[in-house]
């Protein structure tokens, strides 16, 4: 069965460094996301990309975030200078026009 | 904006036995799904279940049903025969369907659940 993978599954980084997590969503998907949950609290919308642009984003995705679909099948999310408060889980997860989005296992981001 | 409230923080239940989890929502949608998430210690989302806004019929999987009502706004969980391979945190989640390009997920704040043996 497809799945969405993403890597790494742990990132730990120095505060005011650049970090990438990268997905690689179903193949025949067209809507791609980025979520975070911070540890203990609610899964929450970061940015959704659609026919290579971002489609909506939420206040979180601030000029620090950016993302990208390089090569047709890998989706990226960039921070290009991290905080401690970046430190939670980030989700990728895509879908088509259909109702389920299907998320992949997440990365761990841990800033010091 | 869609709102999604779970009142539950956390829950307990005897292996075997049969919980609901609530959740309530605000939407100026009439046309929408709902969700519920599964999120076990390894924190993968793993969907339990889903309803359409549209049906009147309450959705099923297996040992998982919810009671919708659509009125109240009302998006419940029953778990019935309870495992304690269902220890997880539960997450319900709103997704109108006339997102244009956008189909985000708006979720609630999840609901802590531990089955007992």
């Amino acid at each position: 069965e497809p799945e969405v993978t993403q890597t790494p599954s742990h990132q730990v980084t120095q505060m005011g460094q650049e970090v990438i997590l990268r997905c690689v969503p179903i193949s025949n998907h067209l809507y791609f996301y980025w979520y975070r949950q911070i540890l203990g609290q609610k899964v929450e919308f970061l940015v959704s990309f659609y026919n290579n642009e971002i489609s909506e984003k939420s206040e979180i995705f601030d000029d620090q975030f950016s993302v990208e679909r390089p090569d047709g099948s890998n989706f990226t999310l960039k921070i290009r200078s991290t905080k401690l408060e970046d430190s939670a889980m980030y989700f990728c997860a895509s879908t088509t026009q259909g109702s389920e989005q299907f998320f992949g296992p997440g990365t761990r981001l841990t800033v010091l | 904006a869609q709102t999604v409230t779970q009142s539950q923080p956390e829950m307990s239940v005897q292996e075997a036995e049969t919980v609901t989890l609530s959740c309530t929502y605000d939407t100026s949608e009439n046309n929408y799904y709902l969700f519920w998430y599964k999120q076990p210690p390894s924190r993968q989302m793993i969907l339990v279940i889903r309803q359409e806004a549209y049906k009147q019929q309450n959705a099923t999987e297996n040992r998982f049903s919810v009671n919708f009502q659509k009125a109240a706004k009302s998006f419940s969980l029953k778990i019935s025969d309870s495992q304690l391979g269902d220890t997880a945190m539960y997450f319900c989640a709103f997704r109108a369907v006339s997102g244009g390009s956008n189909y985000k997920l708006t979720f609630g704040k999840g609901t802590l659940l531990t089955v007992n043996p």
